[in-house]
Order: structure tokens, then sequence, then C-alpha cells
């Protein structure tokens, strides 16, 4: 069964400064999906990728899927308190969005 | 728009005891599925259904079980609960294409004793 792997497990981050966060598959990705969890709340969908070397960003935030769609970066640009939060990557165990298995997370923190 | 609904939101149960949690979603999604947070570890899929009457086994299925009689609606069961069922469960939903994502639900925090 396919594996995801994120890293780094956690991280703290001056405010202002940029930061990535990785997540690497034991197979190939047909959907890879990012999401963020304030602590103690549920998730919110972020954005998702599909295609070899796609890119996409939503305000600050943007990720990437590289060519042999193995890998996804999420990188944050001029971190906010707002990102603080625990980000998850999620993927497609087949051809469609049947079936989610998920990473076991990056938890941000971001320090005034 | 209220998305997906979980209840109870919190709950505690002695070992041995059975429940189910609720689970509804009102935007007409095909797909949907429950998981389990644990510290550390991510989000872990226990069941997952396409469809109503149609369900399956996800990584950790063992200890719980589910039915989809209708789109809306998709309880998880615990059959004996036992301490290592202590978790939050989140149960969520998605159109068949995901181009939005799953919707998640807030969760159940649940203390098995």
């Amino acid at each position: 069964s396919q594996e995801l792997e994120q890293s780094p497990q956690s991280l703290i981050v001056q405010e202002g400064k940029n930061l990535t966060i990785n997540c690497t598959s034991s197979k190939t990705l047909y959907g890879l999906y990012w999401y963020k969890q304030k602590y103690g709340e549920g998730l919110i969908f972020l954005m998702m990728l599909q295609k070899g070397g796609e890119e996409k960003s939503h305000e600050k935030i943007t990720a990437k899927l590289d060519e042999k769609k193995q890998q996804s970066s999420l990188h944050i640009t001029a971190s906010q308190p707002s990102h603080a939060g625990i980000y998850l990557c999620g993927a497609d165990q087949g051809s469609s969005a049947s079936k989610i298995i998920f990473g076991s997370g990056t938890r941000l923190s971001i320090r005034p | 728009n209220a998305g997906v609904t979980q209840t109870p939101k919190f709950q505690v149960l002695k070992t041995g005891q059975s429940m189910t949690l609720q689970c509804a979603q009102d935007m007409n999604h095909e797909y949907m599925s429950w998981y389990r947070q644990d510290p550390g570890m991510g989000l872990r899929l226990i069941h997952y259904s396409v469809g109503a009457g149609i369900t399956d086994q996800g990584e950790v299925p063992n200890g719980y079980n589910v039915s989809r009689s209708t789109t809306e609606d998709f309880p998880l069961r615990l059959l004996s609960a036992a301490p290592s069922q202590t978790s939050v469960y989140f149960c969520a939903s998605s159109d068949p294409q995901g181009y939005y994502g799953y919707t998640f639900g807030s969760g159940t925090r649940l203390t098995v004793v």
C-alpha cells in the first residue's frame, strides 16, 4: 500500500520568514491534497494537484507536484501567525478520490 | 450550508460498551470516509463508501462497522469499545472528482476508560 512521508515533523519559524514542507510518496501520485488543521479543529482543504509539474497558489501558500509525481512541496512566503497549525498531505489510492490516505503531518509554529 | 455534521462532539465510554458515531452531509456527495487521528500519527482511514449501499475497509477497520443506507448518512459503530480506540474521529465527504477535496466534520473526541 502507498505510504506518505512528511518532513519535517515539526517546524518553528520566525514571523515573516519563508518555509517549505515536503511530502514524499512510495508510489506514483494520482492526486495529492494539502490540508491545514488548526489545533483541536477539523481539516481545511488548501489545494489539490494532479499533473506532474503542476503548481497552485492560494494567497501566500504555493504547492508543487514534481514531474515524476512522487513528491510534493508546500511553500509559505512571509509567514504569519495565522499560518500556524498542522499541515497534512493526502493521496488518492487509485484513479479516483474514493480512498485518501494521509501523511503524519507537519506541526508549524510561528514565533512573533 | 451545514456541510458535514458529526455528533456527538465528545463521548466517554467504558470498556466493552458499544456506541454509534453519527455523520451526516448535505452536499449530495457520493464519497464518504471515516478517519481516526491519534497524536503524531496523522489521519488513518477506518472505512469508506463510494455510494449508498457500498462500503469498504480502510487502513484500520478492526473493531468498527459502517453502513450507508442513504447518500446523506454514514454512521460508524464501535462494537465493543477498547482503550486503544481512544482517539479523535473525523468524518469526511467528497464528490467523485475530488477537485475541491474532502470536506471534513469538526470531529468527535472519544475516550474509552
